[in-house]
């Protein structure tokens, strides 16, 4: 059972434009959601993160947003780059209720295409 | 370099064998998790490290995985009788106490079990 999903496998984006993942929990319990992108050959990269108690983030050219009652967070990155061509994987974790676990339960991932 | 290191980088072995990785956190950080990502997939998450204690551990880890972090500084998992559904990415991360949701990982192992 997908506590996190991310329903889009691919999305591609012209250089310059707004690039926007979704993603969608099923987990009330989830109070702590994060963004990693990964490169092939290489282990996910923490980009950016936000709490439950925020609906918005940001850092830079990247903003997440944080819908509760919908369950849903979505990751704008304004403009986009092909660098930043990878894919991007939403996370989640239970802070309050792990104990002193702080695991991570992953999405699928969004292979995100930006072309020049 | 200072990130998380992963021992090998790939691993072919053949079905029935064992096979052990190595995962070298970032030197000052307690806390230590691996996580297996198979094609398609996310992470997932298989066990977590405080210090040297082993704290946790997902039902994904059969009795044939063992995993150890001796002093509380490196940690080995430990697959034997390795089978092909075992052919996957390993992935250790890290984090410190006062950054405990920000993992860092390390760049994987790659098992492929013929």
């Amino acid at each position: 059972d997908q506590q996190v999903k991310q329903n889009s496998p691919s999305l591609s984006v012209q250089e310059g434009r707004i690039s926007i993942l979704n993603c969608d929990y099923t987990n009330s319990m989830f109070d702590y959601f994060l963004w990693y992108k990964k490169y092939p050959a290489e282990g996910p990269t923490f980009l950016i993160s936000i709490s439950s108690i925020k609906d918005k983030n940001e850092d830079g050219r990247f903003t997440v947003f944080l819908n509760k009652s919908a369950k849903h967070l979505s990751l704008h990155i304004v403009p986009s780059q092909p660098g930043d061509s990878a894919v991007y994987f939403c996370a989640a974790s239970a802070r309050a209720s792990g104990g002193s676990n702080y695991k991570l339960t992953f999405g699928k991932g969004t292979l995100l295409t930006v072309n020049p | 370099d200072t990130g998380v290191s992963q021992d090998p980088r790939h691993k072919i072995t053949k079905r029935g064998q064992n096979v052990t990785f190595r995962c070298d956190p970032i030197s000052e950080h307690n806390r230590l998790y691996w996580y297996r990502q198979t094609l398609g997939q996310g992470p997932e998450f298989l066990t977590y490290f405080q210090n040297e204690a082993q704290l946790e551990k997902s039902r994904l880890l059969s009795d044939r995985f063992s995993a150890e972090r001796p002093k509380g500084s490196f940690s080995t998992l430990e697959i034997q009788r390795t089978e092909q559904g075992d052919s996957a990415m390993y992935l250790c991360a890290s984090s410190s106490d006062w950054a405990r949701d920000e993992q860092f990982f390390g760049p994987g192992t790659r098992l492929t079990v013929l």
